[in-house]
């Protein structure tokens, strides 16, 4: 069974402070890695990783996929208070139909 | 561009009462998902489809039925609710669902709005 699990649960932080988010999986025959921002309501996504593409950065957001310790690392930089959110990683393995493993979130609150 | 539409946004219900909850896509999305978040779970899959016409159990299906009705939508039934099935219901969509194809930049998920279930 494909497995997810994500550190720290939550975190407090001020303004302008750099956080780092981790995800470790087990899962058969990986795929891809997805991190999504999930504020009230749906989670959005933010970066997919994979073999062929093990880092992405957007703006502030950067993510790196290390295959050999089967984790990621998600990092915010220069944090704002907009970046207060559920931050889901989930990986999609290639036994299964698209179907992704969520693990259970990091609740980042950034304080002005 | 509604992207994934969910109804209802709120329902409660008593124990023993049923009901649909409903999902469309206008992506032309292969795949369709439900799931539900409870807090400190992170999400977790009730039922998917990987086709039209095919459904499978995920992670959590007990007390839940599905039907992908067509290519864009795929509801979840509670037969029975139960104080256990309060939860926050997320239907979402990816476009890829086939055994073999190569991870590529629209193998993520598009979610809906969710549904804030309460079953007293």
């Amino acid at each position: 069974e494909d497995k997810v699990v994500q550190s720290p649960l939550s975190l407090v932080v001020h303004e302008g402070d750099t956080v780092t988010l981790n995800c470790s999986y087990e899962v058969t025959n990986f795929r891809s890695l997805l991190w999504y921002k999930q504020e009230k309501k749906a989670p959005t996504f933010l970066f997919m990783l994979t073999s062929s593409g093990i880092e992405k950065k957007s703006g502030r957001l950067s993510s790196i996929l290390d295959k050999k310790e089967l984790s990621s690392i998600l990092n915010i930089t220069a944090t704002q208070t907009g970046d207060s959110a559920i931050y889901l990683c989930a990986v999609k393995g290639g036994t299964s139909y698209g179907k992704l493993t969520f693990g259970q979130g990091t609740i980042l609150t950034v304080h002005p | 561009n509604a992207g994934v539409t969910q109804t209802p946004k709120f329902q409660v219900l008593k124990t023993g009462q049923s009901m649909t909850l409903q999902c469309a896509q206008d992506m032309n999305h292969n795949s369709m998902y439900w799931y539900r978040q409870d807090p400190g779970m992170g999400l977790r899959l009730i039922y998917y489809s990987a086709s039209e016409g095919t459904t499978d159990k995920g992670e959590v299906p007990n007390g839940y039925n599905v039907s992908r009705l067509n290519k864009r939508e795929f509801s979840l039934r509670l037969e029975s609710a139960a104080p256990s099935q309060t939860s926050v219901y997320f239907c979402a969509s990816s476009p890829r669902g086939g055994r073999g194809q190569k991870a590529s930049g629209s193998d993520w998920c598009t979610f809906g709005s969710g549904t804030r279930l309460t079953v007293v």
